[in-house]
């Protein structure tokens, strides 16, 4: 089945540092999304991804989906204690498949 | 407005007995979905349903069963509860399953099997 595979399990950076994870998946996807948990919350819908090569950004973040449509990054620039939380890709590959697949997500810890 | 809800938040089942964990919104949306969340194993997709009266299998579906008769609620039944099955069980739902498919995830529910 399709695997969705992301890197790395865990980052600790200094407040003022970036942070980068990385989402790769075994088959095409149609579009890719990402979450934000924080420490005993659920989930929270940051962005989507449809079209090769896209690049979007939100503040800080910046997200990109690959040309292949195969791989996505998010990247945050200058961390902040704020973004303390686990980061998850999930990618979905489209047409009669509604299976949204999730990396296992990147948990980032910040030391201010 | 109140989302996507979950009850109980908070659950103890003894190995063997069988349960409901309910899971309603009210946002009219079409597709709705458990997963359950597990140290290390991110989000795994357990049941989905595209709208009511359609439900199907996910990743990892053995031991749970759900029906959707209404828009609004997506019960997720565990037949007979094993220690494996102790988990944070998240439901969610979105617009639309195949379009811009923003997810709104409920609050949660941790669930210990002794």
């Amino acid at each position: 089945g399709q695997q969705v595979m992301q890197i790395p399990q865990y980052q600790h950076v200094q407040e003022g540092e970036d942070f980068t994870t990385y989402c790769n998946s075994s088959t095409t996807l149609s579009n890719i999304q990402w979450y934000k948990q924080r420490p005993g919350g659920h989930p929270v819908f940051l962005i989507q991804l449809v079209k090769s090569g896209e690049v979007k950004k939100q503040k800080r973040l910046t997200f990109q989906f690959g040309e292949a449509k195969k791989n996505s990054s998010l990247h945050i620039t200058a961390t902040q204690t704020t973004d303390v939380g686990t980061y998850f890709c999930a990618g979905l590959r489209g047409g009669s498949n509604y299976k949204l697949t999730f990396g296992k997500g990147t948990l980032l810890t910040v030391n201010p | 407005n109140a989302g996507v809800t979950q009850t109980p938040k908070f659950q103890v089942l003894k190995t063997g007995q069988s349960m409901t964990l309910q899971c309603a919104q009210d946002m009219n949306h079409e597709y709705m979905s458990w997963y359950r969340q597990d140290p290390g194993m991110g989000l795994r997709l357990i049941h989905y349903s595209v709208g009511a009266g359609i439900t199907d299998q996910g990743e990892v579906p053995n031991g749970y069963n759900v029906s959707r008769s209404t828009t609004e609620d997506f019960p997720l039944r565990l037949l007979s509860a094993a220690p494996s099955q102790t988990s944070v069980y998240f439901c969610a739902s979105s617009y639309s399953p195949s379009s811009y498919n923003e997810q709104f995830f409920g609050p949660g529910t941790r669930l210990t099997v002794l």
